[in-house]
């Protein structure tokens, strides 16, 4: 059975610090990997698409590791409103249903 | 402006009744999904669809049903047969061109049993 596994959390992280959380995935066919955030009853929004070794935008790093089978994402310096819940995405191939979503890691930044 | 469009964004179901969530993109997207959400729960597929006309179940389909007559348009019914509808509906979209492109979703529907 496909799987992605996210610890869910809570993340409690002061404001001002980095923090990191992974995500690993079961099929090792998996080709392109996606966080996404998603803030209380909202829609996902994409943050980062990662097809190779990893990805960086402003204070956000991704990096995915094929040989341990996980993706991490990495924030700097965080700010009030990067509390929401990350989701990783995992796409496998096997046309549109190669698609396996993580349930998210909730991450709350502490004044 | 280029999105998804979900609508309503909160509905009322009653017993026994259908109900169907409108999805409208302007991304000239080929391929379309339906997810529904439930509290502290990941997002789980019920229907996709690849091309106009053509469209496949997901995970959780029963109590379902959708159709794709226009490229743009991917309406989802939730029949009386889906006995616990109670939840956060997701509409995405993507480019299915060259390598795989990532969903962009809708701002969803919320729906409740009356």
């Amino acid at each position: 059975r496909k799987e992605v596994e996210q610890d869910p959390g809570p993340f409690n992280v002061p404001e001002g610090a980095t923090v990191a959380f992974n995500c690993t995935y079961s099929n090792s066919a998996s080709q392109s990997f996606f966080w996404y955030r998603q803030d209380c009853r909202k829609e996902p929004k994409l943050l980062m698409s990662v097809y190779s070794s990893g990805n960086e935008d402003g204070r956000f790093t991704a990096q995915l590791n094929r040989a341990s089978q996980y993706i991490s994402l990495l924030i700097r310096d965080s700010k009030l409103s990067d509390s929401a819940t990350y989701l990783c995405v995992v796409y496998s191939g096997g046309g549109a249903d190669g698609l396996t979503f993580g349930k998210g890691t909730h991450l709350i930044i502490q004044p | 402006d280029g999105g998804i469009t979900q609508s309503p964004k909160y509905l009322f179901r009653k017993e026994g009744q259908n109900v169907t969530l409108s999805c409208e993109q302007n991304l000239n997207h080929d391929a379309m999904y339906w997810y529904r959400q439930d509290p502290g729960q990941g997002l789980r597929l019920i229907y996709y669809s690849q091309i106009v006309n053509d469209f496949q179940k997901g995970d959780i389909a029963e109590g379902y049903s959708v159709s794709r007559e226009k490229k743009e348009s991917f309406p989802l019914t939730v029949t009386s047969a889906q006995k616990n509808p109670t939840a956060f509906y997701l509409c995405a979209s993507r480019d299915a061109g060259t390598g795989f492109q990532p969903q962009h979703f809708g701002d969803g529907t919320r729906l409740s049993i009356l």
